[in-house]
């Protein structure tokens, strides 16, 4: 079955230290890859998505993530934090069961 | 434009109890999706409906959940007899077709979520 992994359950970063959060997916097909985030309270909002073609991605507040299909791996990287990035980020994958999959998160504290 | 819009955002009741969930979709969305979320298990997909016609409903996790979409602009989960470990957070999503592998995009919307604790 599909299945998508998240190793970091919880990172803690001072502002404008690097981000890479990791992401790896089981489905050995073409395989659509996204990035969620929910901020404190708030619903989840799309970050940024991979269907084909430039395997970097570039998203939404500086974010960005790498498909690389030999390592089954759609990380996400940010090059500078900010306190405001604190949240929780979800990787996801289409086909799931025709519906996304979704890791079971990373949560991020930013520390001022 | 308004998003998706759950009702009620927190619910409180005592195990036996029925619970209603409710969703409004975006409009001119063909597809609505119910995920619960926990600390425990994450994101879990129950069911997904596609134009009013529910598809995949093999996350439901017993016969004590049931959804319904009676028309485009409305959807319910409902639990009924209720219990603790139904406490969780249950996300209404909905998105559209886009051409994506399986028709639509994979780009889901996703409403505020209601709150369910159940004592």
């Amino acid at each position: 079955a599909q299945s998508v992994s998240q190793h970091n359950h919880h990172v803690i970063l001072s502002e404008a230290a690097s981000l890479e959060l990791g992401c790896n997916y089981s489905y050995g097909g073409t395989v659509n890859l996204f990035w969620y985030v929910q901020y404190p309270g708030q619903h989840l909002q799309l970050l940024l998505k991979y269907f084909s073609g430039d395997p970097l991605v570039k998203g939404i507040k500086g974010f960005e993530a790498e498909f690389i299909k030999s390592k089954f791996s759609f990380n996400l990287r940010k090059p500078s934090v900010q306190w405001s990035d604190t949240a929780e980020y979800f990787c996801a994958s289409l086909p799931g069961r025709r519906a996304l999959t979704f890791g079971s998160g990373t949560r991020l504290q930013v520390q001022p | 434009d308004a998003g998706v819009i759950q009702s009620p955002r927190h619910e409180v009741t005592e195990m036996g109890q029925e619970v209603t969930l409710r969703c409004k979709p975006i409009s001119g969305h063909d597809y609505l999706f119910w995920y619960r979320q926990t600390m425990m298990r994450g994101l879990e997909l129950l069911i997904y409906f596609n134009n009013n016609v529910p598809i995949d409903d093999s996350g439901m996790p017993e016969d004590r959940f049931s959804a319904k979409m009676p028309n485009a602009s409305f959807s319910t989960l409902k639990i009924q007899p209720s219990e603790p470990r139904d406490s969780a957070v249950y996300f209404c999503a909905s998105s559209f077709i886009g051409g994506g592998p399986f028709g639509y995009t994979g780009e889901l919307f996703f409403g505020e979520g209601s709150r369910l604790t159940v004592l």
